[in-house]
């Protein structure tokens, strides 16, 4: 049961564009969305989040952008630029109990940027 | 310096065989974390620790056991390995529990058993 999705498995962009990369998810009950960069070989490194109150959060080349009544994410990177091209995977918390907080992974989004 | 390290990067074993997988953070945070990414590219936790304390205990079989000697390392046994144990297993930690932590991933163990 995938409760946070991500459809496309892969995105190619020209150097200098603007890649959007999408997600979907079922659980009503995350209130927090993170995006999350991978590289071959390496662990996913944190990238950018937003909070369920936001619409909308900046970081430089990064924007996420959350529509809470459509379920759905998209993060817009621009310029992309080939050092981009990585795997994303979208994450959303939910709580687990305890006092604890569990991310919940999509399948990621392999993204190349090409020169 | 590395932030979190896992050892060893490459496990290559055969079924039936224990193996046991190390991770250190370095980073003075209170929370610990197993996460497994398997065929299907899905990363689905499997352990959290906080404090050295159990707090997430996903539905892994009981093959798989955790153990945290101080707050700084969560290493991960595996008795009697199956072919399906084979997957990429991330560490990771974040300050503590809060829903607004980052979480700080390992470099990744590639387990494959033969």
């Amino acid at each position: 049961d995938q409760q946070v999705k991500q459809n496309s498995p892969s995105l190619s962009v020209q150097e200098g564009r603007i890649s959007i990369l999408n997600c979907d998810y079922t659980n009503s009950m995350f209130d927090y969305f993170l995006w999350y960069k991978k590289y071959p070989a390496e662990g996913p490194t944190f990238l950018i989040s937003i909070s369920s109150i936001k619409d909308k959060n900046e970081d430089g080349r990064f924007t996420v952008f959350l529509n809470k009544s459509a379920k759905h994410l998209s993060l817009h990177i621009v310029p992309s630029q080939p050092g981009d091209s990585a795997v994303y995977f979208c994450a959303a918390t939910s709580y687990s109990g305890a006092g604890s907080y569990q991310l919940t992974f999509g399948k990621g989004t392999k993204l190349s940027v090409i020169p | 310096d590395t932030a979190v390290s896992q050892t060893p990067k490459y496990l290559v074993t055969q079924m039936g065989n224990d193996k046991s997988i190390k991770c250190e953070q370095n980073l003075g945070h209170d929370t610990m974390y197993w996460y497994k990414q398997d065929s299907k590219k899905f990363l689905k936790i499997m352990f959290s620790y906080n404090n050295k304390e159990l707090i997430i205990n996903e539905t892994v079989p009981n093959r798989f056991s955790p153990k945290s000697p101080d707050k700084a390392h969560l290493n991960l046994h595996i008795n009697s390995l199956e072919l399906g144990d084979s997957a990429v297993y991330f560490c990771a930690s974040s300050q503590d529990l809060g829903p607004r932590e980052t979480q700080y991933f390992g470099p990744g163990t590639r387990l494959l058993v033969l």
